[in-house]
């Protein structure tokens, strides 16, 4: 059974990095058919795609977001992550990972979220 | 910037049928933008109901349909239960990004 989990600092500084991580389990990011993706949703709103990578290495971003985001990779311990520079409280969220297939292109898996806060 | 529309809230009953819609700015939706609904509990992650329009997952019950309808998607309940009181999110492909719709809070009474 494949399972995705977040992790992140929590609390992070305006104008710092906030970087989250997804942890795969039950199958390697890295032997393909499945994009893995970012998506963030600020308190009370709704849901935003940020982007996603595919196994080898390719990505693509939300135009709104592309100048600071980057996702990427870590085949060696089945993790994909997200980096967002120059953080503002607007950036404040749950951040969620979600796997969608290559095919079908449904988003089929999701993880829990984790909250990250960008307060001083 | 691409901006999909859906309902910001729809009201239906116990047994009832409503059909939430969503809509492209670019034009009618279609096949090729891979709607997909997404439900989302009070508390709780979203989840996947539907993909490609129509196509269910495993989890989906019978009850939920997915369409286009008018040049939109459509997500169709029937027998609405309590427990589909839940926020819904439409999501459309543009050739290589994914662009969320703003929900459609859903609520049975």
């Amino acid at each position: 059974q494949v399972q995705l989990q977040e992790s992140g600092p929590g609390l992070v500084k305006p104008s710092q990095t906030l970087s989250v991580t997804c942890t795969v389990s039950g199958r390697s990011i890295g032997s393909g058919g499945f994009y893995w993706n970012w998506i963030r949703q600020h308190p009370g709103e709704g849901l935003e795609w940020i982007g996603y990578i595919y196994h080898s290495g390719s990505t693509y971003y939300n135009p709104s977001l592309k100048s600071r985001a980057t996702i990427s990779l870590d085949t060696s311990n089945n993790q994909f992550s997200l980096t967002l520079t120059s953080v503002t409280p607007a950036d404040t969220a749950v951040y969620y990972c979600a796997r969608s297939n290559e095919f079908q292109l449904d988003f089929e898996l999701w993880g829990q979220g984790t909250l990250v806060a960008v307060s001083s | 910037q691409t901006v999909v529309t859906q309902e910001p809230s729809l009201t239906v009953s116990p047994g009832g049928t409503v059909t939430l819609t969503c809509a492209s700015s670019t034009g009618a939706v279609t096949s090729g933008y891979y709607p997909n609904w997404i439900q989302q509990k009070p508390g709780q992650a979203p989840r996947a109901l539907i993909y490609s329009i129509s196509h269910k997952h495993s989890w989906t019950p019978d009850r939920f349909s997915g369409s286009l309808l008018g040049g939109k998607a459509a997500l169709t309940l029937s027998r609405v239960q309590p427990e589909d009181e839940a926020e819904y999110y439409c999501l459309v492909y543009y050739g290589g990004g994914w662009v969320f719709g703003g929900g459609t809070k859903l609520t049975v009474l």
